[in-house]
């Protein structure tokens, strides 16, 4: 079956120290991967994407690579800031399960002066 | 270009009443999701509805929590009668359809059983 495993939490940085969350997957098919954001109090945003493998997604600054030889899809960003403090989900849609998302349970980031 | 929207933002009841969800997707998208997210774990898919059609609702409780979408658009979440371990975070997401395509997410209802 498909299933999202995420490196666990909470993570503590100063600010413009490197960031790594790492998530691998399991899937039947052939997955999308995402990495969304969850800020205190909202919804989730889509952060990055990737469709297929060796694709690189990346915005504001965090990027992660889709990795089909170890079924991996780590976020990293070179300078963590204040306001990247947020819960970090890394999840897959699968077309062969009806396009059905998994989640990881989130790796919280708290990002100090 | 409007996001998803959903009410209520919060609502406090006490175990054995009933409450209902709002979800109004972005227009157009064929896909909803319900999810419910307990404190602290990732999100759960609930159900997934491809315009008015179910295409999955195996992790939902049917004996006390039902959902429907009507005309392929707007969906309300019920539960009746609630349990304190309904208390979460539900979000309803949509996505344009397709596998390559991301979901869309409302700001949540918080759930609070007492």
């Amino acid at each position: 079956g498909n299933s999202v495993t995420q490196m666990e939490g909470p993570v503590t940085l100063s600010e413009e120290a490197f960031l790594t969350i790492n998530c691998t997957y399991t899937a039947t098919g052939y997955p999308s991967l995402f990495w969304y954001v969850q800020y205190p109090g909202e919804g989730l945003q889509l952060l990055l994407k990737a469709t297929k493998a060796d694709d690189k997604g990346s915005n504001k600054g965090f990027e992660a690579t889709y990795r089909k030889e170890t079924t991996s899809f780590h976020l990293e960003k070179g300078s963590v800031q204040v306001s990247d403090s947020a819960v970090y989900f890394c999840a897959l849609s699968d077309p062969g399960d009806g396009n059905q998302f998994y989640f990881g349970t989130g790796t919280s980031l708290t990002v100090i002066p | 270009e409007a996001g998803v929207a959903q009410s209520p933002r919060y609502k406090i009841i006490e175990k054995r009443q009933s409450v209902a969800f709002w979800c109004n997707p972005i227009s157009g998208h064929a896909t909803l999701y319900w999810y419910q997210q307990i404190l602290g774990q990732g999100p759960k898919l609930l159900i997934q509805f491809q315009n008015n059609g179910v295409v999955d609702d195996s992790q939902l409780p049917k004996d006390r929590f039902s959902a429907e979408r009507l005309k392929g658009v707007d969906s309300t979440l019920k539960i009746q009668p609630a349990k304190l371990e309904d208390s979460a975070v539900y979000l309803c997401a949509s996505s344009p359809g397709g596998g390559y395509t991301e979901a869309f997410f409302g700001q949540g209802t918080r759930l609070t059983v007492v």
